[in-house]
């Protein structure tokens, strides 16, 4: 079964509006999340690495205030896209680890801003 | 940043066929992961390599980690329609937990 749990799987917003992604580790503690972006046909391009307890890193170009990142427990991790545009549409996936777990995979959320 | 590109972006092939992935990089890489990807999902890992010069197979993928650790491939005998989807090669450099991943090859095998 899945260890790692990402919510909601799909979701469409109003432009200006905000979403918030949750990423859970089910069966062990997450001190480390990652999230990943991922425009159709494409590959994964990493956002942002979050530590337990402590501010996540992005990746260059990756604008921190559009995309905040909440690493408060170490079963859960969100992911708040600000101010939605039609831009903004793509999949986002979380990936998570942490002790002697290896990484482990979201299904992802298929966002969609209208 | 460390670049991965995949070769070839996509394959269409029938069933039956094999097939090689390349995954090639300038950077070394402490461990090179494989994953599939669904439309929809998550990737799933495939296998990890770690040595320089490992082989490893999984039923008709065997996967290779290059000597120097820059560079791995996939090769899939008597591809079937299940094997269909988005293939990810994904490095890390040194201790990082930090995962980057390749281009991807898109496969499609069709009946």
């Amino acid at each position: 079964g899945a260890v790692v749990s990402q919510h909601p799987s799909r979701v469409i917003c109003k432009s200006g509006t905000s979403v918030k992604i949750e990423c859970r580790s089910l069966d062990f503690q997450a001190t480390t999340m990652f999230w990943y972006r991922q425009f159709p046909k494409q590959s994964l391009m990493l956002m942002a690495t979050s530590n337990e307890g402590s501010k996540a890193t992005y990746e260059q170009g990756v604008e921190k205030d559009k995309f905040l990142i909440n690493h408060a427990s170490l079963t859960l991790s969100t992911l708040t896209v600000t101010s939605a545009h039609p831009e903004d549409s793509s999949f986002y996936i979380c990936s998570a680890t942490g002790g002697d777990s290896p990484l482990h995979f979201g299904n992802g959320t298929r966002l969609t801003v209208t | 940043t460390q670049l991965l590109e995949q070769s070839p972006q996509f394959l269409s092939i029938q069933e039956g066929e094999n097939l090689t992935v390349y995954c090639n990089s300038s950077s070394v890489f402490s461990s090179l992961q494989w994953y599939r990807q669904e439309p929809g999902e998550g990737p799933v890992l495939l296998v990890t390599v770690v040595t320089g010069g490992e082989v490893k197979k999984l039923k008709r993928l065997t996967f290779q980690f290059g000597d120097a650790r820059k560079d791995s491939s996939l090769h899939i005998t008597a591809a079937q329609p299940g094997d269909t989807g988005l293939y990810l090669c994904a490095g890390r450099v040194g201790t990082a937990s930090k995962l980057t991943f390749g281009t991807g090859t898109r496969l499609q095998v069709t009946l």
